[in-house]
């Protein structure tokens, strides 16, 4: 069954630093992989999604994310935190060749940003 | 174009009465998904429309739980009789056919529901 793992409940960065907000997954064939964010009192806006080609995507709000097959991870990344990206954000994954329809989401990382 | 809108914001309603949340997905989007976030843990799939007809409702709890998607617009998701355990926020989304598992999710603001 396909998967999505957040290890981190919540990261804290200070602002101006870079921030790493990690993802792995578990899925038979080709993963379909997407980074959504949440914001409160909000419903979950999209920020950046892996399909194929270069193993590195950028996204809204200046965040990227970095594709690693051999790791199965898809972690999001920022150089320069700012007090305006602490909100909840999920990984998501979505299963290529696959009958099934669904998008599975992890659990969320909080991340709050400190000035 | 106008976004998911979902219906109500928030719902608290007592163990054992019905509750009926409504979604609005953004015009032309055939395909309507409903999910559940439980405090704390992952968003979790409940079903997904194309159009009128279920495509998927393997994630439904049980039989206490109805989607319908009349017309293949709006969709409706009634919890009767409502439990403690159905407390949580209702996600709605949307996306457009063709290219599926290439467009992400519209997704709208939630409901909050809480069964007392």
């Amino acid at each position: 069954a396909q998967s999505v793992a957040q290890p981190e409940d919540q990261v804290n960065v200070a602002e101006g630093n870079p921030l790493t907000v990690k993802c792995t997954y578990s899925v038979s064939g080709n993963p379909y992989l997407f980074w959504y964010v949440q914001y409160p009192n909000r419903g979950l806006q999209f920020l950046l999604k892996y399909i194929t080609g270069d193993n590195l995507v950028k996204g809204s709000y200046g965040f990227e994310a970095e594709f690693n097959k051999s790791q199965t991870s898809f972690h999001l990344k920022k150089p320069s935190a700012l007090v305006s990206d602490s909100a909840l954000y999920f990984c998501a994954v979505r299963e290529f060749h696959s009958s099934a329809s669904k998008i599975i989401f992890g659990s969320g990382t909080r991340l709050s940003i400190r000035p | 174009e106008a976004g998911v809108t979902q219906f109500p914001s928030h719902s608290v309603i007592e163990k054992g009465q019905t509750v009926t949340l409504r979604c609005d997905p953004i015009s032309g989007h055939d395909n309507l998904y409903w999910y559940r976030r439980v405090m704390g843990k992952e968003i979790k799939f409940l079903l997904h429309f194309v159009k009128e007809s279920k495509q998927d409702e393997s994630g439904m709890p049980n039989n206490r739980f109805l989607a319908e998607r009349t017309g293949g617009t709006y969709s409706t998701l009634k919890v009767q009789p409502a439990e403690l355990e159905d407390s949580g926020v209702y996600f709605c989304a949307s996306s457009p056919s063709g290219e599926q598992v290439f467009r992400p999710l519209h997704f709208g603001n939630g409901t909050r529901l809480t069964v007392t």
